[in-house]
């Protein structure tokens, strides 16, 4: 059974700082892992999806990179602002059967 | 594209009550899955459909039925509320077997059972 753990799980930094969300998932096989970005008290937004032939996928400041070896996803986010706070989940997806998700860190950008 | 799609937004109901939380969606998605997210547990899997006609139990299934008699609509039936069903509900499609494979997420239903 696959099993998602997110470190750290809460994260407060200044704006302007770039930081790392860690994901380590404990079963390799998977077809492509999910960032999602939560808002409070909405929904999931998608923000990347690394394919399994894929390292890394870029999309404006965030960058992911997968390594299934290792089962490792990192989220990195360059120069945060205050419209970064969120929470941040991710979701590797086990060959289409469903994904996962971890339990999210929630990330506190200060003005 | 409306994408995911769920109805109602609230509701509040009494223990014993039953209901269906409806969700539909336009990208012609063959995984349709339904969850519910509570403080302290993340998202869980409840159900999912691989396809019309086709549905599978998740992680907490009991309490919820499910049917997929179209692509487009997965409804989610709560047989007699629970004040331990009270919850966030989320409806997610993906493609399935076609890459990428993205998951998308309607808005969420906000459950309360009294």
């Amino acid at each position: 059974k696959q099993e998602v753990t997110q470190i750290p799980a809460a994260l407060s930094v200044p704006e302007g700082e770039n930081l790392v969300l860690n994901c380590s998932f404990t079963d390799s096989a998977i077809y492509n892992l999910q960032w999602f970005r939560q808002d409070p008290g909405k929904g999931l937004t998608s923000l990347l999806l690394i394919q399994s032939s894929q390292r890394e996928q870029t999309s404006g400041r965030l960058n992911a990179s997968l390594d299934k070896s290792s089962g490792r996803s990192t989220l990195y986010i360059a120069a945060s602002q205050p419209g970064d706070s969120a929470t941040y989940l991710c979701a590797p997806d086990n060959y289409g059967q469903n994904f996962v998700f971890g339990p999210g860190t929630r990330l506190s950008v200060l003005p | 594209n409306a994408g995911v799609t769920q109805t109602p937004k609230f509701q509040v109901l009494k223990t014993g009550q039953s209901m269906t939380l409806q969700c539909a969606q336009d990208m012609n998605h063959e995984y349709m899955s339904w969850y519910r997210q509570d403080p302290g547990m993340g998202l869980r899997l409840i159900h999912y459909s691989v396809g019309a006609g086709i549905t599978d139990q998740g992680e907490v299934p009991n309490g919820y039925n499910v049917s997929r008699s179209t692509t487009e609509d997965f409804p989610l039936r709560l047989l007699s509320a629970a004040p331990s069903q009270t919850s966030v509900y989320f409806c997610a499609s993906s493609s399935g077997d076609r890459a990428p494979n993205e998951q998308f997420f309607g808005p969420g239903t906000r459950l309360t059972v009294l």
